[in-house]
């Protein structure tokens, strides 16, 4: 059972829409991470937050943005789609200390 | 900053036998942590094994076991008796205790040949 749940699972959508992917956790971390990565190759982070109302941008630069509202809460958001943007994300979280990360099953997005 | 190397693109293996998959890291931070994580083609992360800096001896989860060499900033994960399910990518990560960011390698294909 994951406690970490990222939605929707895959999602294909046309250039130019304004898309949503969710992640949310139930374990009360408090640092939440966003990573995106193309087929086979590596992770890159391109968004974090350690609290609410806390984001700061990773070390791969994104044109997508984020918010933390809620401790539980950190969707990622594109204002306008492009196929450049093809790629999976994935959500992870940890409460830091010696926790391990949890990561969800990510996102699969194809931008056409 | 953080770095991590892995030099490694693919590796084969004859079921049955064990594999090493390499990985060397950088950091100025003088505790962090080290993981080794699973990725099959469905996509999600599986957590293997971690190794803490200050940690005196080698980790070992199963059939898993990291091979750490502070010295040489190495953390080698070693996998015996390999079966056809370690079929996968593996990503080396590393945690500095400055920072709560964790940075993973490019990764290793790994097939196990039957």
């Amino acid at each position: 059972e994951a406690d970490i749940y990222q939605t929707p699972r895959y999602l294909v959508i046309g250039t130019g829409k304004k898309i949503t992917l969710e992640c949310s956790q139930t374990m009360g971390h408090d640092k939440m991470y966003w990573y995106q990565q193309d087929p086979g190759m590596e992770l890159h982070l391109i968004h974090y937050s350690y609290g609410v109302n806390s984001t700061e941008k990773g070390d791969l630069s994104s044109e997508s943005t984020v918010s933390r509202i809620r401790t539980e809460h950190f969707p990622l958001t594109l204002e306008s789609a492009r196929p450049s943007h093809t790629s999976q994300y994935l959500c992870a979280s940890t409460g830091g200390g010696l926790d391990g990360y949890t990561f969800g099953s990510g996102t699969r997005l194809t931008v056409v | 900053a953080q770095k991590i190397t892995q030099t490694q693109p693919g590796m084969f293996v004859q079921e049955k036998e064990a594999v090493t998959l390499d990985c060397t890291y950088d950091t100025s931070d003088q505790s962090y942590g080290l993981f080794w994580y699973k990725q099959p083609s469905s996509g999600e992360m599986i957590f293997l094994i971690y190794q803490g800096s200050y940690d005196e001896q080698n980790a070992t989860e199963g059939r898993y076991s990291l091979n750490f060499q502070k010295a040489r900033k190495s953390a080698n994960l070693v996998i015996s008796a390999s079966q056809l399910g370690d079929s996968a990518m593996y990503f080396c990560a590393m945690r500095g205790d400055s920072s709560y960011k964790l940075i993973f390698g490019s990764g290793t294909r790994l097939l196990v040949r039957p």
